[in-house]
């Protein structure tokens, strides 16, 4: 089946820009998504990419698609310190749209 | 923005006990529902998609009547974890998908840690 790998970690400094990387295995897959989880809140969608697209830019968020590595980046620019969270990316393939995801990178924020 | 709701937030239950996990969608009507599970440092896992009025589907390897999930109404899904044991302490999301909205998003409940002691 579908695997979505994801680094645990990223540790960038307030101000820089973090790029948080996704690979995936099946290339079927339809819509890539980007969810950020706080602690006590839901997980909530950043935004997605349709299979389609290579890029897709909404104020600090850029997500770049490489269909042919199979590999999604999420790049914030500007990192501030209440970005820190945990970042998943998920794919879906199938019409029920369900989600494959990955295990999450922590956000680190250094000051 | 469409808001689910999760409650409890925490549940400390000793070990056979039962335990039931509210899922509420507050501002839409959701006909389907999922439930996750959250493993520390590993990837969600779908147990089982719940559409109101019907039968849960499964996910392989998730026991059905272990994890015993009711859909009722347009608003509520419940999860009930049955004769709890500690490898069953986790942390247990919900999510549902709008049924007036697009079919790409799915809105998270806060969700909800288990502990079974």
């Amino acid at each position: 089946g579908e695997d979505v790998e994801q680094s645990l970690f990223l540790s960038v400094r307030e101000g820089d820009s973090s790029v948080i990387n996704c690979t995936y295995t099946d290339s079927s897959s339809t819509y890539l998504y980007w969810y950020k989880q706080e602690p006590g809140a839901g997980l909530q969608l950043l935004t997605y990419i349709f299979s389609n697209m290579d890029m897709k830019q909404d104020q600090r968020l850029t997500v770049l698609l490489n269909k042919k590595d199979k590999h999604l980046s999420l790049r914030i620019a500007d990192t501030q310190t209440g970005d820190s969270a945990i970042y998943f990316c998920a794919v879906t393939m199938d019409s029920n749209y369900q989600l494959i995801w990955g295990a999450g990178t922590k956000l680190i924020i250094k000051p | 923005g469409a808001v689910v709701s999760q409650h409890p937030s925490r549940v400390i239950c000793k070990s056979g006990t039962s335990v039931k996990i509210e899922c509420r969608s507050l501002d839409f009507q959701a006909t389907t529902m999922f439930w996750y599970r959250q493993f520390p440092k590993k990837s969600l896992m779908l147990m089982a998609t719940s559409n109101e009025g019907s039968k849960a589907t499964y996910e392989q390897g998730v026991e059905k009547d272990k994890f015993l999930i009711n859909h009722a109404s347009l608003t509520l899904s419940t999860l009930t974890v049955t004769s709890a044991h500690p490898e069953d302490s986790s942390f247990y999301i919900c999510s549902a998908r709008d049924r007036g909205g697009s079919r790409i998003e799915q809105y998270f409940g806060p969700g909800t840690r288990l502990t079974v002691t």
